[in-house]
């Protein structure tokens, strides 16, 4: 079965920067798989960030990116804020499926 | 601006059916879109169930497929989920989503005798 593996946590203090990537079990991902990527904070529902691999939402501050890196996708916060602490989950579509990522709890401290 | 909500059972008996539906608002389910639902365990992360296309077209989760069914009701505008045989494994929040860009707020079900 197809995994999507995710750093589980990361801590970073407030104004830096941290990447957090995506990858997959069956290879490398591409823009081809879609890499979207999710922002959920306790109690909440799933709120959409990026698309397409670096695409933002409307809403998403600029300090929100994705990329592909090393045959991963990658999310990269920069100039934290400390309302960005939250659970942030990958998701990639592999032969019509769609397959999500463990999370990783960004702590910003 | 699209919103959905999810409705159905809080409560369902093991061995038995987990029946959701998803209203869609502010917009048509008769659009380019792919309507999906996801689920989460209580402290754990999200997994995702399957979706279905405004052609009717449905792709699932290779672990749940023998047990999922996802229709699309273009008339009421709504989407459903059906999942069938449940355990307590299967207690969840369970959230409809556009795309991945509109959420519901999500539904806990409860599975217990």
């Amino acid at each position: 079965q197809t995994v999507v593996t995710q750093e589980p946590s990361l801590t970073v203090s407030p104004g830096g920067t941290v990447t957090l990537t995506c990858a997959f079990s069956t290879g490398a991902v591409t823009s081809d798989c879609y890499p979207n990527w999710l922002q959920q904070k306790p109690g909440q529902a799933p709120r959409a960030l990026i698309y397409n691999t670096n695409n933002r939402q409307s809403w998403t501050p600029a300090r929100f990116s994705g990329s592909l890196l090393g045959g991963k996708a990658a999310l990269t916060l920069s100039a934290v804020q400390p309302e960005d602490e939250a659970e942030y989950y990958c998701l990639v579509l592999s032969s019509g499926a769609w397959v999500i990522g463990g999370g990783t709890k960004l702590t910003v401290l | 601006q699209v919103q959905l909500q999810e409705s159905g059972p809080g409560l369902v008996r093991p061995s038995g059916t987990l029946s959701l539906t998803c209203a869609v608002s502010g917009g048509s389910i008769s659009t380019h879109n792919w309507w999906s639902w996801v689920r989460q365990p209580p402290g754990k992360g999200l997994e995702w169930i399957g979706h279905i296309y405004h052609t009717g077209s449905s792709y699932y989760n290779p672990s749940l497929k023998s047990r999922v069914t996802i229709l699309v009701d273009k008339s009421k505008d709504q989407f459903s989920l059906e999942l069938r045989s449940v355990t307590a494994a299967d207690t969840a929040v369970y959230y409809c989503a556009r795309n991945w860009d509109r959420w519901g707020q999500g539904s806990l079900v409860i599975v217990s005798s």
